[in-house]
């Protein structure tokens, strides 16, 4: 069974470009979710779907980040214009529905990540 | 609502044990470890659903207290593949990972 996936795995741009990362979750997991690790500080939450519906978004720093999730499968997280202070590792990770795992908490299993350098 | 592990750092010789702490200022009703080797995407552990209740994974363990709103994770016998940094996490309607925890394990 393949992984989560990300592309690119890095990308720099100049500050004020758009960059867009994209994340294909593990087959058949309704959950997905995006975090930044910003100067090997904590890992924040971004965004969490559940299919294409976005769960909970209170992780995004401002409107310059826009994810989505059409059709439930593969999303992307569109940063546009970048600033310098958005460079960081973005991973994202899926899981299973939570009714699939009798309600409890799951494991969240993660990408390699995107190291994206805003100059 | 951040989590805060201690400590911050730490580093082994191969062969020594260590323990991990995790804390919270609110209520835990699960608790999640990860490891992140540097360069790499975090890996699952384990996860803790009940008070008290314990998880290994090899020579790898974990205590959750409910009460005390505290994991801890144990490493025994430290090998130089444990070495990176351990996050513990938890739901608190988002997720939260841990503030976490550079593990250094040299021969």
């Amino acid at each position: 069974e393949a992984g989560v996936t990300q592309f690119p795995s890095h990308s720099v741009i100049e500050k004020g470009q758009t960059v867009t990362l994209r994340c294909d979750p593990i087959s058949g997991h309704d959950n997905l979710y995006w975090y930044r690790r910003v100067m090997g500080k904590e890992i924040k939450f971004l965004l969490h779907f559940v299919k294409e519906s976005k769960q909970d978004e209170s992780g995004m720093p401002n409107n310059r980040f826009l994810a989505e999730r059409t059709g439930g499968t593969y999303s992307t997280l569109k940063v546009q214009p970048a600033e310098l202070e958005d460079s960081g590792v973005y991973f994202c990770a899926s899981s299973q529905d939570r009714r699939k795992t009798s309600g409890r908490s799951y494991e969240q299993y993660f990408g390699p990540g995107t190291r994206l350098t805003v100059t | 609502q951040q989590p805060v592990q201690s400590p911050q750092a730490v580093i082994l010789r191969e062969g020594e044990d260590a323990v991990i702490n995790c804390s919270s200022s609110k209520a835990l009703y699960s608790v999640h470890w990860y490891r992140q080797k540097h360069g790499e995407a975090p890996v699952f552990l384990m996860i803790l659903l009940k008070g008290g209740e314990q998880k290994g994974h090899e020579k790898i363990s974990a205590s959750f207290n409910e009460k005390k709103q505290q994991s801890s994770l144990y490493l025994t016998a430290s090998q130089l593949s444990y070495s990176g940094t351990y996050f513990c996490g938890t739901e608190y309607g988002q997720f939260y990972f841990g503030t976490g925890t550079s593990l250094t394990v040299i021969p």
